[in-house]
């Protein structure tokens, strides 16, 4: 079973601040995905990635696989990027289905 | 290109009550997932079909839940009766994986949610 831990469960921060939060799993994957969930509970999902780095905006996401470690960095954070961010993997042996971190909530006070 | 679809967006019922919801997934989406999300915690899948198909249901607790995907497009989650611990956010999510042979995109894209408080 593949175990996924994020850091930190909180983040507070203020506008315009460097953001970083943090995934590490337990079993070598194929892609890993970061997700966006606001308060209304709907999930986005931002990246799906294998390897190296992907950026979309103000949001940049790496990987290194060696060492089972993702990280999920907010550039100029702003009030509207408060939500919980999920980092999930497949499980052990591969497949499609997903196991879900238990996400990171993010607050930026303007 | 319209997303997931879900209804009803909040539900509020008593304990030993019915209730059910549906998904409509993104249009030629063969995959289909419904997912238990506690408060606090990572979503938890409960089905998943590919088509009209039950590929896993190992979470799902059948005694109370259940499923279905008649003609393999859209999906409806019930439960009879609801328990206080089935408060939850429950979510659907598609995918196009598989089409033919493995290809397809195994990214999933998500409903908003039926946020169900059980009282």
């Amino acid at each position: 079973k593949n175990e996924v831990e994020q850091s930190p469960q909180n983040l507070t921060a203020q506008e315009g601040e460097f953001i970083t939060i943090n995934c590490s799993y337990s079993v070598g994957i194929s892609a890993l995905h970061w997700l966006q969930q606001h308060p209304g509970g709907g999930i986005v999902s931002l990246f799906m990635l294998s390897s190296g780095k992907k950026k979309h905006g103000r949001l940049i996401a790496t990987i290194n696989i060696q060492e089972k470690h993702s990280s999920l960095h907010i550039t100029a954070s702003h009030p509207r990027d408060s939500a919980v961010y999920i980092c999930a993997v497949p499980p052990e042996g591969g497949s499609e289905k997903l196991v879900f971190g238990k996400g990171t909530k993010l607050t930026v006070n303007p | 290109e319209a997303g997931v679809a879900q209804s009803p967006r909040y539900k509020i019922i008593e304990k030993r009550q019915s209730v059910a919801f549906w998904c409509n997934p993104i249009s030629g989406h063969a995959t289909l997932y419904w997912y238990q999300q506690i408060l606090g915690q990572g979503p938890k899948l409960l089905i998943q079909f590919q088509n009209n198909g039950v590929v896993d249901d190992s979470q799902l607790p059948k005694d109370r839940f259940s499923a279905e995907r008649l003609k393999g497009v859209d999906s409806t989650l019930k439960i009879q009766p609801a328990k206080l611990e089935d408060s939850a956010v429950y979510l659907c999510a598609s995918s196009s994986y598989p089409l033919i042979a493995g290809t397809g995109d195994r990214e999933q894209f998500f409903g908003p949610g039926t946020r169900l408080t059980v009282l």
